[in-house]
């Protein structure tokens, strides 16, 4: 398997604040990653997928200017919430992509939970 | 396009019984895979089996199996012998042909009670 990061696991901040989540890929290198959203009590959202190297693809529906998503490095990429609002507040999660001989397999980071005032 | 439904919002088992936990979907690709997640309290998403569409047989990984049956496009989980630490949600995913997308059903809460 793969063990995956993320930075901050919780964060709050103020209705206007940018806000930073790092999702690490400790101990393989992922050129695919995921990033999704989940609200309370609901199931996750596709936001979009990152390449390292090159532009994230997001998902119809999701701000692409709001979502901000970095891949610099095959073991991190960065999702900013810019100018954050109350409605933003969900748990953000981020997978990696592993290859694998059959399918390849998803492994999810520990989630950040973001509360804006 | 594809859909992945979860019809019980929440599931009760007693101990060291079994449970199954339902997953129909729909899609029109040729091929597509289908997958399982547990999710604690804590938040973090744990893989438990995967069923590939032409997987001959059904998929089992040490407690858990999968009751796929393609025709009626549906992938329930079963648990064997439950325990109070499988009190989660659970989560029926798709990724479908050509994808490593996920789309995840709307999840079950199972609670085990003694």
């Amino acid at each position: 398997g793969a063990v995956v990061s993320q930075h901050p696991s919780w964060v709050i901040c103020k209705s206007g604040t940018s806000v930073k989540i790092e999702c690490r890929s400790l101990d393989f290198q992922a050129t695919t990653m995921f990033w999704y959203r989940q609200f309370p009590k609901q199931s996750l959202m596709l936001m979009a997928t990152s390449n390292e190297g090159s532009k994230a693809t997001y998902e119809q529906g999701v701000e692409k200017d709001k979502f901000l998503i970095n891949h610099a490095s095959l073991t991190l990429s960065t999702l900013t919430v810019t100018s954050a609002h109350p409605e933003d507040s969900s748990f953000y999660i981020c997978s990696v992509l592993l290859a694998g001989v059959s399918y390849n397999e998803q492994f999810f980071g520990p989630g950040t939970r973001l509360t804006v005032l | 396009a594809q859909k992945i439904t979860q019809t019980q919002p929440g599931m009760f088992v007693q101990e060291k019984e079994a449970v199954t936990l339902d997953c129909t979907y729909d899609t029109s690709d040729p091929s597509y895979g289908l997958f399982w997640y547990k999710q604690p309290s804590s938040g973090e998403m744990i893989f438990l089996i995967y069923q590939g569409s032409y997987d001959q047989q059904n998929a089992t990984e040490g407690r858990y199996s999968l009751n796929f049956q393609k025709a009626r496009k549906s992938a329930n989980l079963v648990i064997s012998a439950s325990q109070l630490g499988d009190s989660a949600m659970y989560f029926c995913a798709m990724r479908g042909y050509n994808t490593d997308k996920l789309i995840f059903g709307t999840g079950t809460r199972l609670q085990v009670f003694p």
